[in-house]
């Protein structure tokens, strides 16, 4: 079975650029999490949503957007990128909405911010 | 904000010897997740411990919930070098969102 795929995997962008990352969860899966993990440190979370709806927000700028889509499938959008959004975005699925559950992490999508 | 404090945050231990890192929180949780983040890669669930004072084994590593359950800790007996990578705690307070704690990178000395 297919785990949690993320694209692209790495990405270079500019400051003041937009960005749009991608996330399938595991088939069945109806819970999707993001997570900014910056080099050297744990990941931090960014966004959970569950059935298409938002359930859980990190303390990141407005900059910072996501949805969820029919398929159970997420973006993650961030405006006006900084320098400082350079970090590995992490995606997670689980099977429900509480975090109290394991969280299955896709590889990543690495964003360099020049 | 709610934190998780996790030492050491950097472990060098010489191959076949143990390794312990420990989570702690100031405030008690209803359950604690331990996950495995080797080099270049995500992070991988190891386990999730709910009950006060639970004790759980996975081959040679050994997770522990604190009798208040504000601490826990993960020992790996007779590291090997597929033990490598950078080992994080994590809760979900209030069950809203995921926090990680800061990570123990451990590295094995041939």
């Amino acid at each position: 079975d297919a785990g949690v795929t993320q694209s692209p995997t790495h990405l270079i962008k500019t400051r003041g650029q937009h960005v749009t990352l991608r996330c399938s969860p595991i088939s069945g899966h109806k819970s999707v999490s993001w997570y900014q993990q910056v080099l050297g440190q744990g990941p931090q979370f960014i966004f959970q949503y569950y059935e298409k709806e938002e359930r859980g927000r990190g303390n990141f700028p407005d900059r910072f957007s996501a949805r969820q889509f029919p398929n159970y499938s997420s973006e993650l959008n961030v405006n006006a990128l900084l320098l400082g959004d350079s970090a590995l975005y992490l995606c997670a699925s689980s099977l429900t909405g509480g975090l109290d559950g394991e969280q299955f992490f896709g590889p990543g999508t690495r964003l360099t911010v020049l | 904000g709610q934190q998780v404090m996790q030492i050491p945050q950097y472990q060098h231990v010489q191959e076949g010897e143990d390794f312990t890192t420990y989570c702690n929180s100031s405030t008690t949780l209803s359950n604690i997740q331990w996950y495995k983040q080797r080099p270049g890669g995500h992070p991988v669930f190891l386990i999730q411990l709910v009950k006060s004072g639970e004790v759980k084994k996975q081959k040679r590593l050994t997770f522990q919930f604190g009798e208040a359950k504000k601490n826990s800790s993960l020992h790996i007996t007779a590291t090997q070098t597929t033990d490598v990578g950078t080992y994080f705690c994590a809760v979900s307070f209030g069950n809203e969102k995921l926090t990680f704690g800061t990570g123990t990178r451990l590295t094995i000395i041939p």
